[in-house]
């Protein structure tokens, strides 16, 4: 069965600092995976998505996400934190059918 | 622009009430979902369907119907709501594609409060 473990569910960086939000999935087969973002009072809406092209992507906002088949990761990262990434994250994987599985979710802080 | 638009925003309502939160969409997509979302447990699925006549339960269909009216309309109903049904209620769509790889869009979502 498929799964997602967001490490962390609140995260607290200062502005300009380096952003890292931790995935981990659990899939018996090559998994599409997806990073979401929902700020106050919205719907969630995607920052990249993972689907076996290039480890390594790149999202809206200057976000990207490598993935490591070895570590079953899909960590997040960003250089610089800027006030408005302020939001929640969700990490989210799917194995080819109808189902999409969500993490729990990470919320990240950030100070000025 | 396209998009997902939810009604109402939000509601209170009261123990062994009908309810039914709606959902639109001008984005012309055949798959539409329903999912709750709870602090600590991230989003759940409660139904989905991949065209009008195609309606399937997830994994928490308990306490919950719906309707797909039309491609652009699907409803969520609680028959008799309970206060564990208070949660923040998500619409989405998705085309179809290849299988699993297409992202959904979301829409504002409805918090609703059972008393």
């Amino acid at each position: 069965a498929q799964s997602v473990t967001q490490l962390g569910s609140h995260v607290s960086v200062s502005e300009g600092a380096l952003v890292l939000l931790r995935c981990n999935y659990s899939s018996s087969v090559p998994p599409y995976l997806f990073w979401y973002v929902q700020y106050p009072n919205q719907g969630l809406q995607l920052l990249l998505k993972y689907t076996s092209a290039a480890t390594l992507v790149k999202g809206i906002n200057g976000f990207e996400a490598e993935f490591k088949k070895s570590e079953t990761s899909f960590h997040l990262t960003k250089p610089s934190a800027h006030m408005s990434d302020a939001a929640e994250y969700f990490c989210a994987v799917n194995t080819g059918g109808f189902k999409t599985i969500f993490g729990a979710g990470t919320r990240l802080f950030v100070k000025a | 622009d396209a998009d997902v638009t939810q009604t109402p925003r939000n509601r209170i309502t009261k123990t062994g009430k009908r309810i039914m939160l709606e959902c639109s969409q001008t984005k012309g997509h055949d798959r539409m979902y329903w999912y709750r979302q709870d602090p600590g447990l991230g989003l759940r699925l409660i139904y989905y369907s991949f065209d009008v006549k195609d309606i399937n339960k997830g994994e928490i269909s308990d306490g919950y119907s719906v309707s797909r009216q039309a491609q652009a309309k699907f409803s969520l109903s609680l028959e008799s709501a309970i206060p564990n049904q208070t949660a923040l209620y998500f619409c989405a769509t998705s085309v179809p594609g290849l299988a699993g790889a297409t992202e959904q869009f979301f829409g504002p979502g409805t918090r609703l409060t059972v008393l």
